[in-house]
C-alpha cells in the first residue's frame, strides 16, 4: 500500500533557528512530491514541487530535497519565524498503471515557532 | 491572481438533506481533486478527475456521495442524504496534469 508518513505530529522551536520537517513514503516509484502549509481554518497553501528526477528545491528560506531511493524528502526552514507557525503537508504523487496519480498525504507536523 | 474557487464556505444542515458543494478550478488545469478533511483522518481522496473524466472515487461512500464535472469550469460533490459523520471541511484542488496542485479555502460542513 502506497502510505506517506510525517514524525514527529508537533514541533515546537525558539525563533530564529533552523529546522528539518520529515516525510517518507513506502514506494519510490513516484512522479513527484509537494510541501504544503495549513494555517488553522484556512485551505493548503503549496510551498515547494520537486520532480522524481529532483535533489532538491529551494524557495527563499524554504529548501526541500528528495532522496526517493530511501522514500524520504525533507523540509529545511532557515532562521525560523513566528509566521513560519503552521501545519506542514507532505504529498506524494506515487506512480500508477491506471493513470491514477493522486496525490497522497501524510498527516502532517504542526510547527509552533516561540518567540 | 488565479484561485481554486469553492462555494459555500460554510454550511450547516440537518440530517437527511442534500447538500451539494462547488469548485472553480483555475482556468486551464484538466485535473481536479476533492478531498475531505477531518481530525481523526487527515486528508482523504475523495474523487480525482482528469480532463472532466472521473478516475478515482474509491475512497467515496458511492451510496450517498456523488461527484460531477458538468463542464471545465465547474466540480460538484454532493451527499443525499447528509449524516452527522460528513462533518468535516471539504477541499477542492486543481492542477495541471501531474504538476502542482493548487487547493481552495474549502468547505466547512457541519450536520447537526
Amino acid at each position: 500500500k502506497q502510505e506517506v508518513t510525517q514524525i514527529p505530529a508537533a514541533l515546537s522551536v525558539p525563533e530564529g533557528e533552523n529546522l528539518v520537517l520529515n516525510c517518507s513514503f513506502t514506494d519510490s516509484a513516484i512522479y513527484n512530491l509537494q510541501w504544503f502549509r495549513q494555517d488553522p481554518g484556512k485551505g493548503l497553501t503549496s510551498l515547494l514541487l520537486i520532480q522524481s528526477s529532483q535533489r532538491e528545491q529551494t524557495s527563499g528560506r524554504l529548501n526541500a530535497s528528495l532522496d526517493k531511493s530511501s522514500g524520504r524528502s525533507t523540509l529545511y526552514i532557515a532562521a525560523s519565524q513566528p509566521g513560519d507557525s503552521a501545519t506542514y503537508l507532505c504529498a506524494v504523487r506515487f506512480r500508477s498503471n491506471f493513470g491514477n496519480e493522486k496525490l497522497t498525504f501524510g498527516t502532517g507536523t504542526r510547527l509552533t515557532i516561540i518567540p | 491572481d488565479a484561485r481554486v474557487t469553492q462555494t459555500p464556505r460554510h454550511k450547516v444542515t440537518e440530517m437527511g438533506q442534500e447538500v451539494t458543494m462547488r469548485c472553480q478550478p483555475i482556468l486551464g488545469h484538466n485535473t481536479v481533486f476533492w478531498y475531505r478533511q477531518t481530525m481523526m483522518q487527515g486528508l482523504e481522496l475523495l474523487a480525482y478527475f482528469r480532463n472532466r473524466a472521473p478516475l478515482d472515487d474509491s475512497g467515496m461512500p458511492k451510496d450517498r456521495f456523488s461527484a460531477e464535472m458538468p463542464d471545465a469550469t465547474l466540480a460538484t460533490l454532493k451527499i443525499q442524504p447528509s449524516e452527522p459523520r460528513d462533518s468535516a471541511v471539504y477541499f477542492c484542488a486543481s492542477g495541471l496534469n501531474r504538476e502542482r496542485a493548487f487547493f481552495g479555502q474549502g468547505t466547512r460542513l457541519t450536520v447537526v
